[in-house]
């Protein structure tokens, strides 16, 4: 069974602070890892996917890599920004046929002006 | 890119009355759609798949009778909660699949409903 793991479970750092979220994973037979935006209240917003024979994408100051032989992604935050403060969660899809996403249960950040 | 809609955004019902939420991908197909469930500070878990044409698949320990889905056409996906009680009060969505390269899939998500049981 496919457990995701994210840390740290909540982050608080200062406007401009470089930042790095952390991803595991149990099984590395997965077909891709994305990386989601969830506002309260609100539903999700793809920032990322990551194919799994790629190890990096990047999209404007954001940069997640895949490590999938060790189970691992990383989602990095240049320049954090008040406007980047939510809950991140990284999900991956596996199972065969019968794909499923596992979500981790995400990092919440809070960027201080 | 694509877009998946829910409606209603947020419901406030009674105890024992039955409650529909609608899933649908606007500007493509979805042959299958995903139902999730997410309580407060918790992350999402899948409920169960929808198949458009065929009975829906469930995860373990979601009643079937309880949550019904019907996927009647390659854009809608329905869940109703049947008999909603006080627990079943959580943060709904769903999501569908888009394929790219034929390879793997891309997750688009809906904006959640917000379902209170009172």
């Amino acid at each position: 069974k496919q457990e995701v793991t994210q840390i740290p479970a909540a982050l608080s750092v200062p406007e401009g602070e470089n930042l790095v979220l952390n991803c595991s994973f149990t099984d590395s037979a997965i077909y891709n890892l994305q990386w989601f935006r969830q506002d309260p209240g609100k539903g999700l917003t793809s920032l990322l996917l990551i194919q799994s024979s790629q190890r990096e994408q990047t999209s404007g100051r954001l940069n997640a890599s895949l490590d999938k032989s060790s189970g691992r992604s990383t989602l990095y935050i240049a320049a954090s920004q008040p406007g980047d403060s939510a809950t991140y969660l990284c999900a991956v899809l596996s199972g065969g046929s019968n794909y499923k996403l596992t979500f981790g249960k995400g990092t919440l950040l809070t960027v201080n002006p | 890119g694509a877009v998946v809609s829910q409606h209603p955004s947020w419901v406030i019902c009674k105890s024992g009355t039955s409650v529909k939420i609608e899933c649908r991908s606007l500007d493509f197909q979805a042959t299958t759609m995903f139902w999730y469930r997410q309580f407060p500070k918790q992350s999402l878990m899948l409920m169960a798949t929808s198949n458009e044409g065929s009975k829906a698949t469930y995860e373990q320990g979601v009643e079937k009778d309880k949550f019904l889905i019907n996927h009647a056409s390659l854009t809608l996906s329905t869940l109703t909660v049947t008999s909603a009680h006080p627990e079943d009060s959580s943060f709904y969505i769903c999501s569908a699949p888009t394929r790219k390269l034929g390879r793997t899939d891309t997750q688009y998500f809906g904006p959640g409903t917000r379902l209170t049981v009172l």
